[in-house]
């Protein structure tokens, strides 16, 4: 079964250009989750999709991002204009509803986006 | 604004010997408790849960929970160089909540 996958592993682009990251969660799974990691700081949660509905936004830093999951599986996450401190690693998860292991979320290995 | 705190490292310990890993977290309600193990450049690897006070053992990997204290902490015995990474500590609310991560402890097992 395959894994959490992010497209692409590396992102360079200017600062005022627009970026676009996807995630593939696992399949069957309805949680898939956003979180980021600047340098030097710990992963942070950025939002929350349960199926296709934005469950928790609060981790959103502003209206620059923009994230979406249509049709409840693959979700994107939009920056535009990137700017300089969205620099950073940009972490996918998901994780299944009920059952066993239903909190235990799976994580993709990651897009690296440096804004130049 | 709730936190988990880990001491960065890097933490040496010889081949063969007892890694110990330690993290405090300062949301009481936290409910479940996780250790993910990082390699440079790849994915977040989940290696324990717990969620109740006490002990939970997993092969070479031993997790120690205690609410009263917000502590939680990670043994590896019989260290192998292949456990050289970045230890996360995280936590979280509950079911489906999100994860509050510490930024991590790195281990250098020394050959």
């Amino acid at each position: 079964e395959a894994g959490v996958t992010q497209f692409p592993s590396h992102s360079v682009i200017e600062k005022g250009q627009t970026v676009t990251l996807r995630c593939d969660p696992i399949s069957g799974h309805d949680n898939l989750y956003w979180y980021r990691r600047v340098m030097g700081k710990e992963i942070k949660f950025l939002l929350h999709f349960v199926k296709e509905s934005k469950q928790d936004e609060s981790g959103m830093p502003n209206n620059r991002f923009l994230a979406e999951r249509t049709g409840g599986t693959y979700s994107t996450l939009k920056v535009q204009p990137a700017e300089l401190e969205d620099s950073g690693v940009y972490f996918c998860a998901s994780s299944s509803s009920g059952g066993l292991g239903w909190n235990i979320q799976y994580f993709g290995a990651g897009t690296r986006l440096s804004v130049l | 604004q709730k936190e988990v705190e880990q001491n960065s490292g890097p933490l040496s310990v010889p081949e063969g010997a007892i890694a110990s890993l330690n993290c405090t977290y300062s949301d009481r309600v936290s409910q479940s408790f996780f250790w993910y193990r990082q390699y440079s450049g790849k994915s977040p690897e989940l290696i324990m849960s717990i969620y109740s006070n006490g002990d939970k053992e997993d092969g070479r990997f031993t997790a120690q929970l205690n609410k009263a204290s917000q502590y939680v902490s990670l043994l590896i015995r019989d260290s192998q160089p292949s456990d050289s990474a970045t230890y996360l500590c995280a936590v979280n609310g509950g079911q489906d909540d999100k994860i509050i991560f510490g930024k991590g402890t790195r281990l250098h097992i020394l050959p």
